[in-house]
């Protein structure tokens, strides 16, 4: 079944503003990842936030994780049009060594 | 540097035909090998993974299987294909721990049934 849910499931805004994108899952997890998914193409890793981590940053990215809540947020800064594509968070299933994808953000960034 | 080859980029397949999908990955060694399945505009449905070779976790009951003959190898087949078998499929892989490493995903196949 699957354990992340992303929202909203697209997100359409301007050059230069912030975009935020958020999951929630169900069970306990190792960590929390996020990828991106330019059309037609395979995914690639963006950041990764372990289940004791409240938040992390990577250049314009910055990722939070609430356990409590089983939620986690990403905010992209600063967005450029070529931060057009699909947002997916995904869940390390403790016990397996299996990620488990939510449905994804579609962000289309508007020069 | 690891890389990871998936072929074909794109394959038409009439419905009740065999399926062989390959994957490699080069530059590892005992990597976790996985399949997932994404249908358009959706997310990724988790098919197979594999820790080891000969060493297959099947997640979906389906008429789709695979198979690991070699350490960096991961084959993904079908004996007949169904309508619903189209999607686009991604093979991944990631460090073997125990603490859900960073998947590294190939290019996809998209593979149409007719």
């Amino acid at each position: 079944s699957q354990q992340g849910e992303e929202d909203p499931q697209a997100l359409s805004i301007q050059e230069g503003e912030n975009a935020t994108m958020n999951c929630s899952y169900k069970t306990s997890i190792n960590n929390l990842q996020w990828y991106r998914q330019n059309s037609g193409r395979g995914l690639v890793h963006l950041i990764l936030i372990r289940s004791n981590e409240r938040e992390k940053h990577s250049g314009r990215l910055r990722v939070t994780l609430d356990t409590s809540k089983k939620s986690s947020s990403l905010l992209i800064t600063a967005s450029r049009a070529a931060d057009t594509a699909s947002y997916f968070c995904a869940t390390g299933v403790q016990g397996a060594q299996k990620l488990v994808f939510g449905q994804g953000t579609r962000l289309t960034i508007n020069p | 540097s690891q890389t990871i080859h998936q072929w074909p980029a794109t394959l038409v397949q009439p419905v009740g035909s065999p399926l062989s999908l390959e994957c490699t990955v080069e530059g590892t060694s005992n990597p976790n090998l996985y399949w997932y399945r994404q249908a358009a505009g959706r997310g990724l449905q988790l098919l197979f993974y594999s820790v080891g070779i000969g060493q297959i976790s099947s997640e979906v009951p389906q008429n789709l299987s695979a198979s690991r003959p070699q350490d960096r190898q991961f084959i993904l087949s079908s004996k007949k294909l169904l309508l619903s078998d189209s999607g686009f499929y991604l093979c991944a892989w990631s460090v073997n721990t125990l603490n859900n490493s960073p998947l590294h995903f190939g290019n996809g196949t998209r593979l149409t049934v007719t």
